[in-house]
């Protein structure tokens, strides 16, 4: 099946730096989401980004479909960012596989 | 709209009993996925449900069953718990299987 590798695996900010977080997965994909999980478990939508850029505010998300990989940048980062930050992508089969994720912290 | 619900949230089981957890999708979705997270470690598929049929299978063995009912809200059975069945379970709910996905906020199983 489909591999996801997400880099780098944990981070430490402190409040108002910038951030980029990697995802690059190993086969053509349909669906590629990012998602932050918050410390209660629950996976909250950022973006739905199979291809091309999206922003939303001080994130924004960038997939190369062509090269495999997907960047989700957080600006002036908050003590709110903190947690957990997982891409899936869904390749010919009828799911999606995550990475292993990247424990964001920003210290305040 | 309402999101995806799941309950219970937290439930404890004994090894060897059997366990249902239920998921209402959001308004409008008729695709239902679930998805097994243990600690420190990303979401791993179980299954998908599509208008009422299963329509995608991970790997996990036969104990781990489901449903889909006609309002497109669904059930994950689990028989014969075993201590590593300990994890959060994610319901997703998806318009049709090829969008986005939303979550619950999850049932975190505890089995002793």
């Amino acid at each position: 099946g489909i591999q996801v590798e997400q880099s780098p695996p944990d981070l430490i900010l402190q409040e108002g730096a910038n951030s980029t977080l990697r995802c690059n997965f190993s086969d053509s994909v349909n669906n590629l989401q990012w998602f932050h999980q918050n410390p209660w478990g629950q996976l909250i939508n950022l973006f739905y980004i199979p291809s091309g850029t999206k922003q939303n505010g001080r994130l924004s998300a960038t997939t190369v479909a062509t090269e495999r990989y997907s960047l989700l940048y957080i600006s002036s980062s908050q003590t709110t960012d903190s947690g957990v930050y997982f891409c899936a992508v869904e390749g010919s089969e009828r799911q999606l596989t995550f990475g292993s994720g990247t424990q964001l912290t920003v210290l305040p | 709209e309402t999101g995806v619900t799941q309950s219970p949230t937290h439930l404890i089981k004994t090894r060897g009993q059997q366990v249902t957890l239920r998921c209402s999708s959001q308004s409008g979705h008729n695709t239902v996925s679930w998805y097994q997270q243990a600690l420190g470690q990303g979401p791993q598929f179980i299954f998908q449900y599509y208008r009422e049929e299963e329509n995608g299978r991970g790997n996990f063995p036969p104990r781990f069953s489901g449903l889909q009912f006609p309002n497109y809200s669904s059930e994950l059975n689990v028989n014969a718990l075993e201590l590593d069945d300990s994890a959060l379970y994610l319901c997703a709910s998806t318009p049709t299987p090829d969008r986005a996905a939303f979550f619950g906020q999850g049932t975190r199983l505890t089995v002793v």
